[in-house]
């Protein structure tokens, strides 16, 4: 089946600095990824919907100059939380999406994010 | 507003026996159902997906149903294992022609199989 990888897995790093997760699809192409956000005991909340080529799509609340989205490939997204801090701590989980497979979303493993 | 319901919010049962996990959707149109396994620190794993036309579906103890007319599925786990302690989380897809997320996420049930 396709795969999703997420890079880190995990990072700690300190109040105002800037944190890059990379995700990428191993074995597809993918013109569609989304960025996800889960806190403790509670279900994946949406941020954003990155297409190739162009720029994320932001849900509403999320702030889009915070959460730097790129997607300069088909395999590879990047969400960039600039000058994180303690209230970003969460877990960030990456999905892609199969071209013309428009309900099928890749789930990568995550990545826990704890700014101190 | 597309919504996806679960329950029981939380779980717990001993190694062996059986469990029921329920969820309803208000989500139109309707394209699919899939039931996702979430480790604690983990990204979800697909453990079954059904259309409007299947009303039950396996994968191993896990048995997945699903009722259109009532908006209704269930995930019935056989014979649990500790290795089965997890969330488990409903996910509806609805049809859209458009680029962009269709999937409508319930708040999962968080299930703990005790020794």
């Amino acid at each position: 089946g396709a795969v999703v990888s997420q890079h880190p897995s995990w990072v700690i790093c300190k109040s105002g600095t800037s944190v890059k997760i990379e995700c990428r699809s191993l074995d597809f192409q993918a013109t569609t990824m989304f960025w996800y956000r889960q806190f403790p005991k509670q279900s994946l909340m949406l941020m954003a919907t990155s297409n190739e080529g162009s720029k994320a799509t932001y849900e509403q609340g999320v702030e889009k100059d915070k959460f730097l989205i790129n997607h300069a490939s088909l395999t590879l997204s990047t969400l960039t939380v600039t000058s994180a801090h303690p209230e970003d701590s969460s877990f960030y989980i990456c999905s892609a999406q199969s071209p013309g497979v428009t309900d099928t979303q890749y789930f990568g493993p995550g990545t826990r994010l704890t700014v101190l | 507003k597309n919504q996806v319901e679960q329950s029981p919010q939380s779980l717990i049962i001993l190694e062996g026996k059986n469990c029921t996990l329920q969820c309803n959707y208000t989500v139109s149109p309707f394209s699919n159902l899939r039931w996702y396994k979430q480790d604690t620190g983990r990204g979800p794993v697909s453990l079954t997906i059904m259309t409007f036309s299947e009303n039950t579906k396996s994968n191993g103890r896990y048995t997945a149903t699903l009722d259109a007319d009532t908006k209704q599925s269930s995930l019935h786990i056989t014979a649990s294992q500790l290795s089965d302690s997890a969330s488990y989380i409903c996910v509806v897809s609805a049809v859209n022609n458009n680029a962009g997320n269709m999937l409508t996420f319930g708040g999962g049930t968080r299930l703990m199989v005790k020794p």
